[in-house]
């Protein structure tokens, strides 16, 4: 089986500070995403790509750059860290597109902005 | 099979009018999410339900567990609706599996 590695596991940053989140896959999967998860909220898409140097918006991209520099990773940069940005981001992949299909979770990475 | 049975596939609305999207899972699943994709590629949040309904503007959700199900309503369809709507049903902290999508139409 596969896994998805993402790291740092926990990234403390300061305000304003520009901060970068990386994930690894070894599934070989062609779909690589980025959610956020507040506590109490459902997941909410912020990137996603679909091959090697793809980017597709989710509708939490504004704050947000990502980079698909290869098939097996993925990183996203919090352009400019907010307090209220401490929450978990959680990296995901999939085989193919999105439809009809399972979507792999990394064990996340909790932002702290001080 | 699939987990996640979505319908139906294409679905063509008049402006004004409503339909509704069905999710059927084959298993127990912790929530749900509903998602839009708009002609622009982006995948828009809609809901995410862990049980009962959800009411946002022409647009209602409601995910029961125990019936493994979820629906989502659209009412006064209008023509940004457009797009591919998906749910995607949460299995446990690492899995989120998506339906195959809705592609809706509305026409003026």
């Amino acid at each position: 089986g596969g896994i998805i590695t993402q790291t740092p596991k926990f990234l403390i940053g300061q305000e304003g500070q520009k901060l970068t989140l990386k994930c690894q896959q070894n599934f070989n999967h062609d779909t690589m995403y980025w959610y956020r998860q507040d506590s109490g909220k459902g997941l909410r898409l912020i990137y996603y790509s679909i091959t090697e140097n793809d980017l597709q918006k989710g509708d939490l991209s504004e704050g947000y750059d990502a980079s698909r520099e290869k098939k097996s990773s993925f990183s996203l940069t919090v352009t400019s860290a907010q307090k209220n940005e401490m929450a978990v981001f959680l990296c995901a992949s999939s085989w193919g597109t999105i439809s009809g299909n399972t979507l792999y979770f990394g064990e996340g990475s909790r932002l702290i902005v001080v | 099979g699939d987990q996640v049975e979505q319908s139906p596939s294409a679905l063509s609305l008049h402006e004004g009018t409503g339909s509704a999207l069905r999710c059927n899972f084959t298993t127990t699943m912790r929530a749900v999410q509903w998602f839009r994709k708009n002609s622009r590629g982006s995948l828009i949040n809609l809901f995410y339900l862990a049980s009962g309904t959800k009411e946002n503007g022409r647009l209602k959700s409601a995910f029961d567990s125990k019936e493994r199900y979820s629906t989502l309503h659209i009412r006064d369809a209008q023509l940004e609706d457009s797009g591919t709507y998906f749910c995607a049903a949460d299995t446990n902290a690492y899995k989120v599996i998506f339906g195959k999508g809705t592609h809706l139409h509305v026409l003026p």
